[in-house]
């Protein structure tokens, strides 16, 4: 079974506050997503990446970064936090057209 | 451009009534669709997905969804609804390319009443 992990479930930072997401995966994936979720919004697409070392926006890139140093491993980073970026934060890989695989998400209130 | 309606962003049904879940697409290209079930504070986790092979999908938990073409449709059903139904479900259409990217509907939160 494919497994995606992410650091944490729930993470609680300060408003300026620089924050690392981290999402690892085991299934050697080529593609890897960070997505947000907040009510009636649905997912929203704020990075993904399709090789090491290679990225593209989604739809909200704005106030966000990524880093793909290893194919396994894609983090998000709040470069500086702020209260609009509270919300689920959810990471997942996938192969080609695929269906892609989810972590479990971090829940991140900002403060 | 790709894109994914869900109709009605809550559904409430009787514990063992039929689920239906709606999902319309539309998609230059021909689709691959897929629901997601996503529990309380969980990560999605796919329940079922149609790659242009057979057009009635059977998925785990008991769910089945069928592809209509001429109605750019993609309606999740369960005959029963059981007490653990109870979730968010998201209908997605894949853009096409190897990257894999996928438009996701708003979702639809399904509560299920004893």
């Amino acid at each position: 079974d494919v497994k995606v992990t992410q650091s944490s479930r729930y993470l609680v930072k300060r408003t300026g506050e620089k924050v690392f997401l981290e999402c690892v995966q085991d299934m050697d994936h080529e593609n890897m997503f960070w997505y947000r979720q907040d009510p009636g919004l649905g997912l929203r697409l704020i990075y993904f990446s399709y090789d090491v070392k290679m990225k593209e926006k989604g739809d909200i890139p704005e106030g966000y970064s990524v880093s793909r140093e290893k194919k396994e491993r894609f983090s998000l980073i709040l470069e500086s936090a702020s209260t609009n970026q509270t919300s689920m934060y959810l990471c997942a890989s996938s192969l080609m057209h695929n269906e892609q695989f989810f972590g479990p998400g971090t829940r991140l209130t900002v403060l | 451009a790709q894109s994914v309606t869900q109709l009605g962003s809550h559904v409430s049904v009787s514990e063992g009534a039929l689920v239906l879940l709606r999902c319309n697409y539309s998609s230059s290209v021909p689709p691959y669709l897929f629901w997601y079930v996503q529990y309380p504070n969980q990560g999605l986790q796919l329940l079922l997905k149609y790659t242009s092979a057979a057009t009635l999908v059977k998925g785990i938990n008991g769910f089945e969804a069928e592809f209509k073409k001429s109605e750019t449709s993609f309606h999740l059903t369960k005959p029963s609804a059981h007490m653990s139904d109870a979730a968010e479900y998201f209908c997605a259409v894949s853009v096409g390319g190897s990257q894999g990217n996928l438009i996701f509907g708003k979702g639809t939160k399904l509560s299920v009443k004893p």
